[in-house]
């Protein structure tokens, strides 16, 4: 069965701090992977998915099939970041599976 | 383009009860998964539409039950309410079946069991 580890539920960092939050699959195939982030009373969103490859507001993902982890990464955390972050796991014909997330907090 | 739309916003039930949670989708998606998503967890998958078909289940009971019509919006219906069915229940739509690259979600209905 598919699953999707997010260690940490709440991350705190300073303003202009690097960030990185973790996310490990368990899933024996090829997956999609995919950040989706929460803002403050908005609703869930894609952030970035790994085979776009791209950065998105800073943010970056490098899925590592070896270490069977997609974890997210920004070089200077701002104020803006903070938010609700759900790491998830797509195969085949199966829906969405997310992690439990972590809560980001960047301190000023 | 529209988004995704769900309603209501708020709902308390009492156990027992039934309820009825709507979701319109995106323009142009033709797939709608619904999720529920109990405090301090990620969402959990309880099923998907594509086509008015149900196409794929999670682990829940077959009290919550769904529907799809030919524009694509949704239903979720959940019989027989208990306690622990409290939670923010999000629906998403997407293009195509099964297999989801984006999904849009809407802002949620936070059903409240007393």
């Amino acid at each position: 069965a598919q699953r999707v580890t997010q260690p940490e539920k709440l991350l705190s960092v300073f303003k202009g701090a690097p960030v990185e939050l973790k996310c490990n699959y368990s899933y024996s195939g090829s997956p999609e992977l995919f950040w989706y982030v929460q803002y403050s009373r908005q609703r869930l969103q894609l952030l970035l998915r790994h085979i776009s490859r791209e950065s998105i507001k800073g943010f970056t993902a490098d899925l590592n099939k070896g270490e069977t982890s997609f974890h997210l990464k920004k070089p200077f955390a701002q104020e803006e970041d903070s938010a609700m972050y759900y790491c998830a796991l797509n195969s085949g014909n199966t829906p969405l599976v997310f992690g439990k997330g972590t809560r980001l907090s960047v301190i000023a | 383009e529209t988004g995704v739309t769900q309603s209501p916003t708020h709902l308390i039930k009492t156990r027992g009860q039934q309820v009825t949670l709507r979701c319109s989708s995106q323009s142009g998606h033709n797939t709608v998964s619904w999720y529920q998503q109990a405090l301090g967890q990620g969402p959990q998958f309880i099923f998907q539409y594509y086509r008015e078909e149900e196409n794929g289940r999670g682990n829940f009971p077959p009290r919550f039950s769904g529907l799809q019509f030919p524009n694509y919006s949704s239903e979720l219906n959940v019989n027989a309410l208990e306690l622990d069915d409290s939670a923010l229940y999000l629906c998403a739509s997407s293009r195509g079946r099964g297999a989801v690259t984006e999904a849009f979600f809407g802002q949620g209905t936070r059903l409240t069991v007393v």
